[in-house]
């Protein structure tokens, strides 16, 4: 079936490190997001990526990096400069060349600190 | 920045009730989506509006689109214990791949 893999599940980080959230679809879809969100609020646009091997950051960028490589891979990697690191994060991707096309989501990752 | 008012943030009714909720923009959108989340999921999409007056109806689920463009609601019809969750509006200005603005939610709460 196609979709939007987002993996782990469940991600454990220790002060200082870098960790990496893969996301992958196989929806043939261009355009790619990452969002974070906390409790009680909406999602908020980190990174996207409308085409290979170009990124825009997006509100929230700093302490995160990117890369796309791939059509189908845009893993998000959340840096030890992130000082609150803690939310549930989101990946979704979008057929940007029809300008109809809503949004995917995948079943997110949700990220805590030890 | 774009701005996003979704109210209520949370709602608690009785099943079998009908339920409304709206959002309020400080600017244009060509497009106006929402979402629904269970905990620990993603969103996933309910209904999508591209048409200023639209109203688009999915199962017991009926959107529209405002005629200024700077406001949707949403309604559900007699409600079932499976709506309870997070809705999400998300409006899109036009020519861009990125400004899908979100707003805060709405948690839906249905008692037996």
């Amino acid at each position: 079936d196609g979709g939007i893999t987002q993996s782990p599940k469940y991600l454990f980080r220790k002060e200082g490190q870098n960790v990496t959230l893969s996301c992958e679809q196989n929806l043939n879809h261009d355009a790619m997001y990452w969002y974070r969100q906390d409790p009680g609020q909406g999602l908020r646009l980190i990174y996207y990526s409308q085409i290979v091997n170009d990124f825009q950051k997006g509100d929230i960028a700093e302490g995160y990096s990117v890369s796309r490589e791939k059509k189908e891979s845009f893993p998000l990697t959340v840096t030890s400069a992130q000082k609150n690191p803690t939310a549930f994060y989101l990946c979704a991707s979008r057929d940007y060349r029809d300008t109809n096309q809503p949004q995917h989501f995948g079943d997110g990752t949700r990220l805590s600190i030890l | 920045g774009q701005q996003l008012n979704q109210s209520p943030q949370s709602m608690f009714i009785q099943e079998g009730e009908d339920v409304s909720m709206n959002c309020t923009s400080s600017s244009i959108f060509n497009t106006w989506l929402w979402y629904k989340q269970d905990p620990g999921e993603g969103p996933v999409l309910l209904i999508a509006l591209y048409k200023a007056g639209e109203l688009t109806s999915n199962g017991r689920l009926t959107a529209q689109f405002g005629i200024t463009r700077k406001d949707s609601f949403l309604n559900i019809s007699a409600s079932i214990p499976s709506d309870v969750g997070i809705y999400f509006c998300a409006g899109r200005s036009s020519g861009s791949a990125r400004q899908l603005t979100f707003g805060s939610g709405t948690q839906l709460t249905v008692l037996p």
